[in-house]
């Protein structure tokens, strides 16, 4: 069964920096391209960040660009998102996904909240 | 950036067909995909490739995509299928969400 397991959410002040990880499990995990997406309280779904299978190449939203950072440990099975210099803005659950062939996103972890606040 | 719009909300009643749509520039020339989310809970994949279903999603969920919109349509909507809907493509260079629709069962 696959599944995929997020943590590291947490209350944290603006300015400050946070590390979430999914877990990963049920699958091979080193084959497949994941990517974080992230949900306001009450708002839509919003995509953050992207790395492929080997972790040699990332992608970021322009929101995150330049403060986050996604990393992958294809021997712990584990993604990773180095979230620095935090905002309001960035308060949400934040999903890990895995995504397949056809640029869709077949499981998702069950999220993790992150709230910026003072 | 590539923008994908979306009714805010939809009202359906129950044993009734239910239809969101999904708009963009030339969306027909890319795969859509939908998601149904229920509250508390993470979104589920239930439409990929434009028509195709996973395993598990019923039958009553179907999708097309066509020019520059994009359509979920859920045949003898239940109870049960009062959630919000987002779909969601590729632009080719990033995942692309739309704003969400609310569906209401009533």
């Amino acid at each position: 069964e696959v599944q995929l397991v997020e943590s590291g959410g947490n209350l944290v002040q603006p300015g400050g920096s946070l590390r979430l990880s999914c877990v990963a499990s049920g699958f091979t995990f080193s084959s497949y391209w994941m990517h974080w997406v992230r949900q306001a309280p009450g708002k839509g779904l919003v995509w953050v960040s992207r790395i492929n299978s080997d972790g040699s190449t990332t992608s970021y939203a322009d929101s995150v660009k330049g403060r986050f950072t996604i990393s992958r440990d294809n021997a712990k099975n584990t993604l990773s998102l180095q979230m620095n210099s935090l905002r309001a803005g960035d308060t949400a659950v934040y999903y890990c996904a895995r995504y397949i062939a056809a640029h869709e996103f077949d499981y998702w972890g069950q999220g993790t909240l992150v709230t910026v606040s003072s | 950036s590539y923008e994908l719009t979306q009714p805010p909300s939809v009202s359906v009643s129950p044993g009734q067909t239910a239809s969101i749509t999904c708009s963009g520039d030339k969306l027909g020339d890319n795969y859509v995909c939908w998601y149904q989310q229920k509250p508390g809970q993470s979104p589920v994949l239930i439409i990929y490739q434009d028509t195709k279903r996973p395993s598990g999603i019923p039958e009553r969920f179907s999708g097309s995509n066509s020019g520059n919109t994009a359509t979920l349509t859920i045949s003898g909507t239940q109870a049960m299928d009062e959630a919000d809907y987002y779909c969601q493509a590729w632009d080719g260079f990033t995942v692309v969400f739309g704003g969400g629709t609310k569906l209401t069962v009533l």
